[in-house]
């Protein structure tokens, strides 16, 4: 079945650090590729997306490109803040499994000032 | 817009007790989702719905039961509480066209049973 595996956190980085979190997947069809955030306390929000190969998702500084011959989605911002301090979580759209997303297991990032 | 929303927020309940999480979303989506999230395990889909009036067993789907009777809500039931069942639980809608499968998740609900 459809599966992502994320880099194991935590992850720890100093203020202006670059942020890389790997995100790789196995699929049936060609889903669409999310990341989304999670604050302390809130529930998942969408942070970026791309649906088709090649495609680049991006949002508040963050990246990231569906690679399909990698069958990665690696998350990647230049310069972190504190305020990135949250879970990030990869996903696979539910658009080629009946409806149903498959996340990954999440990464905690802090951000130190 | 409101989005997704859940009621109650927080609960505590005894072993043996029953209650019902309400999820409401205003977007018209077709599909809704429970899971509930646990330190370490990240999200565990527990029942799902592809539309009004059906409903779809999940990954953890045990000690719990859904209803789907109008297009817009969503209903978690536990009916004999377990301290295993103490966990966050979110509720989530989304459309289904390609590119448009994103989730929208509720702010959650946090149940702790004792």
């Amino acid at each position: 079945g459809d599966s992502v595996t994320q880099m194991e956190g935590p992850v720890t980085l100093s203020e202006e650090a670059f942020l890389t979190i790997n995100c790789t997947y196995t699929a049936t069809g060609y889903p669409s590729l999310f990341w989304y955030v999670q604050y302390p306390g809130e529930g998942l929000q969408l942070l970026l997306k791309a649906t088709k190969a090649d495609d680049k998702g991006s949002n508040k500084g963050f990246e990231a490109t569906y690679r399909k011959e990698t069958t990665s989605f690696h998350l990647e911002k230049g310069s972190v803040q504190v305020s990135d301090s949250a879970v990030y979580f990869c996903a696979l759209g539910g658009n080629t499994n009946a409806g149903k997303s498959t996340f990954g297991d999440g990464t905690t990032l802090t951000v130190k000032p | 817009n409101a989005g997704v929303t859940q009621t109650p927020k927080f609960r505590v309940l005894k072993t043996g007790q029953s209650m019902t999480l309400l999820c409401a979303q205003d977007m018209n989506h077709e599909y809704m989702y429970w899971y509930r999230q646990d330190p370490g395990m990240g999200l565990r889909l527990i029942h799902y719905s592809v539309g009004e009036g059906t409903t779809a067993k999940g990954e953890v789907p045990d000690g719990y039961n859904v209803s789907r009777l109008k297009k817009q809500n969503f209903l978690l039931g536990l009916e004999s509480a377990a301290p295993s069942q103490t966990s966050v639980y979110f509720c989530a809608s989304s459309d289904l066209d390609i590119g448009l499968d994103e989730q929208y998740f509720g702010p959650g609900t946090r149940l702790t049973v004792t």
